[in-house]
């Protein structure tokens, strides 16, 4: 069955530190893999996606990601944290192989970044 | 855990026809819901912000009188595609805000199963 999980409730990092948020999936055949962000009150922002192709995508606001088949991971990092940077963090997933469309998110990873 | 439903899950209407899709949250309270659309290949895109008791806040680019959105209860949300078109056709998904856990970074976000619906 479909699935992805983020084993990090939280994640606490000091302003200027490389920050990475972790996310794990499980599909039946290739998936396609996003990240998002939200801020307080606001709508989920688009940061990257991987959907063929490099395994390392750059997204917005300096973001990155890194594809990873074998451990089944797409690990959201940023070299250096910003204060701006506190939100919470949605893995998404996509499984190709079922014919279907449904995604699935992960159930989220509050980042807090301090000055 | 906290749960929101969609419902329906899936759903096939003719174009010209109008369709609604139920978000809810199962048991918690939610002053906000956001609804979402997304095409295949595609990300997520915000098309609102559905606050109960008030008119939804949409998008840039996305129609109102064509996406009718109702929040009028602090559990229920709805979407409504008017007269639909096979270019409506995509996943539907929403997104809801617990009350209870405040609007800092540490409010807690549930999202629904999606809908997909198909307008032929």
């Amino acid at each position: 069955a479909q699935s992805v999980a983020q084993p990090e409730d939280q994640v606490n990092v000091a302003e200027g530190n490389p920050l990475t948020v972790k996310c794990t999936y499980s599909v039946s055949g290739n998936p396609y893999l996003f990240w998002y962000v939200q801020y307080p009150n606001r709508g989920l922002q688009f940061l990257l996606k991987y959907i063929t192709g490099d395994n390392l995508v750059k997204g917005s606001y300096g973001f990155e990601a890194e594809f990873n088949k074998s451990q089944t991971s797409f690990h959201l990092k940023k070299p250096s944290a910003l204060v701006s940077d506190s939100a919470l963090y949605f893995c998404a997933v996509r499984d190709t192989g079922t014919g279907g469309f449904k995604t699935i998110f992960g159930a989220g990873t509050r980042l807090f970044v301090k000055a | 855990g906290a749960v929101v439903s969609q419902h329906p899950s899936w759903v096939i209407c003719k174009s010209g026809t109008s369709v609604k899709i139920e978000c809810r949250s199962l048991d918690f309270q939610a002053t906000t819901m956001f609804w979402y659309r997304q095409f295949p290949k595609q990300s997520l895109m915000l098309m609102a912000t559905s606050n109960e008791g008030s008119k939804a806040t949409y998008e840039q680019g996305v129609e109102k009188d064509k996406f009718l959105i109702n929040h009028a209860s602090l559990t229920l949300s709805t979407l409504t595609v008017t007269s639909a078109h096979p270019e409506d056709s995509s996943f539907y998904i929403c997104s809801a805000q617990n009350v209870r856990s405040g609007t800092g970074i540490g409010n807690t976000i549930y999202f629904g199963e999606g809908s997909w619906l198909t307008v032929v």
